[in-house]
């Protein structure tokens, strides 16, 4: 059972933004940990796509962007385009579990 | 480049045993910690277990501890999962993951799974 809550789904035309949220707890996003966003395409592995609650991996374009304050976090696509179309997922550590957690997952669909 | 490709899932019955292997290369393996992730079909993320890159470090999530064994050899730059007493919900498919360095708690690459299906 994921400890971290995502909306299961948003969309939005090409071009527009979308904004993704992750809340967490006092145990996790809230006692300090960060928060960290992975991709997956249907049928395929995650990747990652953001680290430390706001860093871009080399090859992450910079219309992709993630925040952190409290025990929430967001990511923002921006200038959607069709292929964000894909299951994103935030992740974070968990100090009462002592376990990596994951979020619900939110799809984003392309209009 | 970083590459990690699982092997060694399948089709078996309840209360069976299977040995998940993750072959690693493009990086010094024995630097990293690495963990297991998995996916249940139409499902979300769930991590495993994980282990230090030395292999003398060991953690498991609540819902296999007892029944999944983590470890990992060096020397082969392998990674692997034994899994026994196994139950229908851990049918999923399986990903090894390379934890980033130093005390971070992410994943930076993603092997491309392998499918675990428990069924009578």
């Amino acid at each position: 059972q994921s400890v971290l809550t995502q909306p299961p789904s948003v969309s939005g035309a090409p071009g527009q933004r979308v904004t993704i949220s992750c809340t967490g707890s006092s145990s996790n996003i809230g006692a300090g940990y960060d928060v960290h966003w992975y991709q997956q395409l249907p049928g395929t592995a995650p990747k990652l796509l953001i680290f430390d609650n706001s860093n871009r991996p080399s090859g992450v374009p910079d219309r992709i962007s993630g925040s952190k304050f409290g025990a929430s976090a967001s990511l923002v696509i921006s200038g959607l385009q069709a292929e964000d179309e894909a299951e994103f997922y935030c992740q974070s550590y968990d100090s009462s579990l002592s376990d990596f957690v994951f979020g619900t997952g939110t799809k984003v669909t392309v209009l | 480049e970083v590459q990690l490709l699982e092997s060694g899932g399948g089709l078996l019955q309840p209360g069976g045993s299977l040995r998940l292997s993750c072959a690693a290369s493009g990086f010094t393996f024995s630097n990293y910690a690495m963990s297991w992730v998995r996916q249940a079909p139409g499902k979300g993320l769930e991590w495993v277990s994980g282990l230090s890159g030395s292999g003398g470090s060991t953690h498991y999530a609540d819902s296999v501890k007892g029944r999944f064994t983590i470890s990992r050899d060096n020397s082969k730059k392998t990674l692997y999962l034994q899994m026994n007493s196994l139950r229908a919900e851990d049918t999923a498919v399986y990903y090894c993951a390379k934890q980033a360095a130093g005390k971070a708690y992410y994943f930076d690459y993603w092997g491309q799974g392998s499918l675990v299906t428990v069924s009578s």
